[in-house]
């Protein structure tokens, strides 16, 4: 079975701190992502990587940078939060291009 | 950018009931997926189809491509389906786009 694994289920940071995501596959995917999901609005790509060092912005990368350094993780970076980065965030990660995502099981970011 | 919409939006249920979500796109796609989310839990590929039916076990999917409309059915709904579903087109490209999703409980 695919393992996405993400570093953190629940993190309370204050408006300025700097926040450091973490997700590791276990699978050898070349394909991983970053979401966020906010009610009513669904889920939205941040960022994508299709290779290690390789990365695409998506619909919302404003406030947000990523890292793929090995094949296997995917760092989201958040170097100043703020409130409205409030949110349940999710990595994903595929084998082929358009084909099935495996999701972590989330963070859950509060910004105070 | 392909609008994905799905309904109902929210969907309350007696066990052993046939449910049906809904979902359309705007835009020709490659693959159309349906996800399950649970409570505080990761989220779940159940289809992922590109032309007619796909089932597994109580589900059935199925996509009518020339009218943009795809179908989730769950037969003989049970307590553990409650959910939220969520539709999800992919075409050309990495990037999937998703519908907010339908809440659904299933009530004993």
């Amino acid at each position: 079975d695919v393992k996405v694994t993400q570093s953190s289920r629940y993190l309370v940071k204050r408006t300025g701190e700097k926040v450091f995501l973490e997700c590791v596959q276990d699978m050898d995917h070349e394909n991983m992502f970053w979401y966020r999901q906010d009610p009513g609005l669904g889920l939205r790509l941040i960022y994508f990587s299709y290779d290690v060092k390789m990365k695409e912005k998506g619909d919302i990368p404003e406030g947000y940078s990523v890292s793929r350094e090995k094949k296997e993780r995917f760092s989201l970076i958040l170097e100043s939060v703020s409130t409205n980065q409030t949110s349940m965030y999710l990595c994903a990660s595929s084998l082929f291009t358009g084909y099935e995502q495996y999701f972590g099981p989330g963070t859950r970011l509060t910004v105070t | 950018k392909n609008e994905v919409e799905q309904s109902p939006q929210n969907l309350t249920a007696q066990e052993g009931e046939f449910i049906t979500i809904n979902c359309s796109y705007s835009v020709g796609i490659s693959a159309l997926h349906w996800l399950q989310q649970h409570p505080g839990g990761g989220i779940v590929s159940l289809f992922m189809l590109s032309s007619g039916k796909k089932k597994h076990g109580r589900l059935i999917a199925t996509i009518n491509i020339q009218e943009k409309h795809s179908s989730l059915h769950i037969t003989a709904s049970h307590p553990r389906d409650s959910a939220v579903y969520i539709c999800a087109v992919s075409y050309t490209g990495n990037q999937f786009y998703f519908g907010t999703g339908t809440s659904l409980t299933v009530i004993p």
